[in-house]
């Protein structure tokens, strides 16, 4: 059975420290690995697609990198407003079209 | 597009009761998931659809729980009898067919159910 396992659970940043989240999967064959934002009280929003190992992404700051067996969030010089939790999901069953198997989540605190 | 629409935003009811959960996905999209959210179990599918018809309704919890998509504009999520334990933040999500490559899903803002 698929597994995503995301690390730490909470994590808190005083603005500008750099960090990293991980989200470790157990797939048989991934196919992808998506990340997502979600605020309190709202729907996870879309950040990144991986879909082989060494790729890497970025927006504003944050990275994300994939491993064949991780992939990581790189959040550098953070700010108050990147606070959220941020979700990593890789696709189920064999289809292009499945569904997603999401990761519990990991809380980040950035304090002023 | 105003994205993934989906009502009531909060709902309150009590045990025993039916609850009906609305959703409108992006226009043009194919696919539509419903998903569950609840601190001990995190995100789950409960079912998704393609084209208006059920694909995966394997994450349905049980026979109380039904899902419909009329049309490719529509969709209901509907509980019948409620308890307790349903109590969490149900969302609707949609996306465009992949041809080859998994792409990504659009959340809508969830429904927060509370069963008394």
């Amino acid at each position: 059975e698929d597994q995503v396992t995301q690390s730490p659970e909470a994590l808190r940043l005083q603005e500008g420290e750099s960090s990293s989240l991980n989200c470790s999967y157990t797939v048989s064959g991934l196919r992808g690995l998506f990340w997502y934002r979600q605020d309190p009280g709202k729907g996870p929003e879309f950040l990144f697609t991986l879909y082989s190992a060494g790729e890497e992404k970025e927006k504003e700051r944050l990275k994300a990198t994939l491993t064949k067996k991780e992939s990581f969030l790189h959040i550098t010089a953070p700010k108050p407003e990147d606070s959220a939790t941020y979700l990593c999901a890789v696709p189920a069953g064999t289809g292009a079209n499945s569904k997603l198997t999401f990761g519990k989540g990991i809380t980040l605190s950035v304090r002023p | 597009d105003a994205g993934v629409i989906q009502s009531p935003r909060h709902e309150v009811t009590e045990m025993g009761q039916e609850v009906t959960l609305r959703c409108k996905p992006i226009s043009g999209h194919d696919y539509l998931f419903w998903y569950r959210q609840t601190m001990m179990r995190g995100l789950e599918l409960l079912i998704y659809f393609n084209n208006n018809v059920p694909i995966d309704d394997s994450g349905m919890p049980e026979d109380r729980f039904s899902a419909k998509m009329p049309n490719a504009s529509f969709s209901t999520l509907k509980i019948q009898p409620s308890e307790p334990r349903d109590s969490a933040v149900y969302f609707c999500a949609s996306s465009l067919l992949a041809l080859r490559a998994p792409i990504e899903q659009y959340f809508g803002p969830g429904t927060r159910l509370t069963v008394t």
